[in-house]
């Protein structure tokens, strides 16, 4: 069965800084992964998404991942945050056959940004 | 183009009585997925289903729940005799026909309260 570790809970950063969130992911084909985003009480919104090609996709708001077959990682990175980034990440992983399955998510981390 | 809608936004029963969730996808979409999120945990799939088909009901608890995509009208998710362990967030999501890229749409969640 398929399954996703977001190892970080909480991650916290200056406003300004980098930011890498990490997510792994076991599968037995090639997965589609998906990055999503959720501020309190709303839904998800995508931020970007791999399912063939480039491995380096890059998504909106400035972000981008990085899908490693061998490490079986697919993390998501961002060179400045801002504060309006605080919010949940969510990683996720669906049936390379399309669309045709469930997403499974990871638990989320929860992005904190100091000023 | 109006995103996926699902409502009511929120929703608050007593132990022992009915609950029932609205989601009308995506002008075109012809697939729905249910989902559940609990406090602190990622979304955990429920059900797939397209127009009067339950395509993947494997999330789906054995009893009081149950979900439907009728031919006319939104995708109801009906949860019967509830409990407080049903307090959740409840997140429909939609696809298109034939959906390659495998990426679902969100709605904005209805957020269930059992007292």
């Amino acid at each position: 069965a398929q399954s996703v570790t977001q190892p970080d809970i909480h991650i916290t950063v200056s406003e300004g800084a980098s930011l890498e969130l990490r997510c792994n992911y076991s599968y037995g084909a090639t997965p589609y992964l998906f990055w999503y985003v959720q501020s309190p009480g709303q839904g998800l919104q995508l931020l970007l998404k791999y399912f063939s090609g480039d491995t380096l996709v890059q998504g909106i708001k400035g972000f981008e991942a990085e899908f490693k077959r061998s490490q079986s990682s697919f993390n998501l990175r961002k060179p400045s945050v801002h504060w309006s980034d605080a919010a949940e990440y969510f990683c996720a992983v669906g049936y390379s056959g399309g669309g045709a399955d469930g997403l499974t998510f990871g638990k989320g981390t929860h992005l904190i940004i100091q000023p | 183009n109006a995103g996926v809608m699902q409502n009511p936004r929120h929703l608050v029963r007593r132990r022992g009585q009915e609950a029932r969730l609205r989601c009308s996808p995506m002008k075109g979409h012809s697939h729905v997925y249910w989902y559940r999120q609990l406090p602190e945990e990622g979304l955990k799939f429920m059900v797939y289903l397209q127009k009067e088909n339950i395509i993947d009901e494997s999330g789906m608890p054995k009893e009081r729940f149950s979900a439907e995509f009728p031919k006319e009208g939104p995708s109801i998710l009906r949860i019967q005799q509830v409990v407080r362990g049903d307090s959740a967030a409840y997140f429909c999501a939609s696809s298109p026909p034939n959906n390659a890229g495998g990426e679902q749409f969100f709605g904005p969640g209805t957020r269930l309260t059992v007292l």
